[in-house]
């Protein structure tokens, strides 16, 4: 079964860095994953991933701040610099055949 | 620029049925598969449905499957839901999203449409 893993939630202090984590269910490590940011009573919006060849692709707007990777199974999204602006719900995302799948979400409060 | 604009949101009673709308523009619509998705009151986000660009292939979550029915309009540009048979666990803002070239991870997002289906 498909299943994207993330902590509920996670603590930095403005101008931080922060190391969200995203993982895949045994034997789906090969899935390609996307990140998207909610900031409170907001859409969900776009913010990146690497295509099949490898290929960073990134949300309209989405600073150098933001940088993704992945080791196996696990994904991880770096964001440094840390602003108030960041804050909200990060989920990862990936897909299956005839079906899409999201993580539970990840709460980041920038302290 | 890609846009994406939901509309049809409303108040329903259980049972009740209601037709979501997603207006598209800036991309080549029928090139790609489009999705709903849906956030209730203090969730996580959760895949609904989904249709192919050519509109040949349909994909339910459990959730609804049997309730729900996907379709589009190409030539107008248009992503639909229909939604019958509504529960009170419907309650949720919906979205549509588009997926990628090459990809079906979504790269583009609407604002939403909020439906509460109550008693």
């Amino acid at each position: 079964q498909l299943v994207l893993t993330q902590p509920p939630s996670v603590s930095a202090s403005l101008g931080a860095s922060v190391k969200l984590t995203c993982t895949l269910s045994s034997g789906h490590s090969s899935n390609t994953i996307a990140w998207h940011h909610q900031r409170p009573e907001k859409g969900p919006r776009f913010l990146m991933n690497f295509n099949s060849d490898g290929r960073l692709i990134k949300g309209d707007g989405i600073p150098d701040r933001f940088s993704g990777s992945n080791s196996g199974a696990e994904h991880y999204l770096t964001i440094s610099s840390l602003q108030s602006a960041d804050e909200g719900d990060y989920y990862c995302q990936t897909w299956g055949a005839g079906f899409w799948v999201f993580g539970g979400g990840t709460k980041l409060t920038v302290l | 620029e890609v846009q994406l604009l939901e509309s049809g949101g409303g108040l329903v009673q259980i049972g009740g049925s209601l037709r979501l709308s997603c207006a598209a523009s800036g991309f080549t619509f029928s090139s790609f598969a489009m999705t709903w998705v849906r956030q209730a009151p203090g969730k996580g986000l959760e895949w609904v449905s989904g249709m192919s660009g050519g509109g040949s292939h349909t994909y339910y979550a459990d959730s609804v499957r049997g309730r729900f029915t996907v379709s589009r309009d190409n030539s107008k540009k248009v992503l639909y839901l229909q939604m019958s048979s509504l529960r009170a666990e419907d309650t949720a803002i919906y979205y549509c999203a588009k997926t990628q070239s090459g990809s079906y991870l979504f790269d583009s997002w609407g604002q939403g449409t909020l439906v509460t289906v109550s008693s």
